[in-house]
């Protein structure tokens, strides 16, 4: 199974803040790899997919890389609405595998 | 408007069985694959299982495989994952999610609200 350590599992920010939160799989993906934002309570939400393409509608503060098997989400001016938790997931190969998840709180 | 709604959750003794169900609508349901997700009290994300839209190809994860079977009805848009020999370990909220991608590879673009299954005596 492919491994993925997402990092960091917490993250404290402040609104305006630039935020990077980045998953390493233990196997390459060929850019298959997603991230999905989940509020408490709430179910998850697609942000990107092939490691970079923005959903439809997700505001153009968010954007994802990849660097080898190394994948990155980047706010670029962390927003109050953002403050949640990030998964990122691996969809190349079966069985699917998630990150830990990280969440971003207000500091 | 793409809609996922799952039922039949519930609170069941270790080793009894329990059916979910997810009703679909929104989009032409047999020409894409469904996959459950689940949640764990205060834990990450974790697939459990995926069906293909027309065909019976269906993936599970190692910790499911042999208890939990997804099956899909396109007549009645409706994806189910049926649970046996469940474990104190498969409480969780359980997610129905809908896929988009490749031929083989899907990523979830919309997910429904989930419903929650607890496994205690």
């Amino acid at each position: 199974d492919i491994q993925m350590t997402q990092s960091p599992s917490t993250l404290s920010a402040s609104v305006g803040d630039r935020v990077t939160i980045t998953c390493r799989a233990s196997q390459t993906l060929s850019s298959f790899l997603a991230w999905y934002q989940q509020k408490p309570g709430k179910a998850p939400k697609l942000l990107i997919y092939k490691a970079s393409t923005l959903e439809n509608g997700v505001p153009s503060r968010f954007s994802g890389s990849e660097s080898g098997t190394e994948f990155t989400l980047i706010i670029s001016s962390l927003q109050p609405d953002d403050f949640a938790t990030y998964h990122c997931q691996q969809y190349n190969t079966y069985p699917y595998t998630f990150g830990q998840g990280t969440k971003v709180d207000i500091k | 408007e793409v809609q996922l709604l799952e039922s039949g959750g519930g609170l069941v003794k270790p080793g009894g069985s329990l059916r979910i169900s997810c009703a679909a609508s929104g989009f032409p349901f047999s020409d894409y694959a469904m996959s459950w997700v689940r949640q764990a009290p205060g834990k990450g994300l974790e697939w459990v299982s995926t069906m293909y839209g027309r065909s019976t190809t269906t993936f599970y994860a190692d910790s499911v495989t042999g208890r939990f079977t997804i099956s899909r009805d396109n007549s009645e848009n409706t994806v189910y994952l049926q649970m046996n020999s469940l474990r104190a370990e498969d409480t969780a909220v359980y997610y129905c999610a809908k896929d988009r991608g490749g031929a083989l590879q899907h990523y979830m673009d919309v997910w429904g609200k989930g419903t929650t299954v607890t496994v205690s005596s």
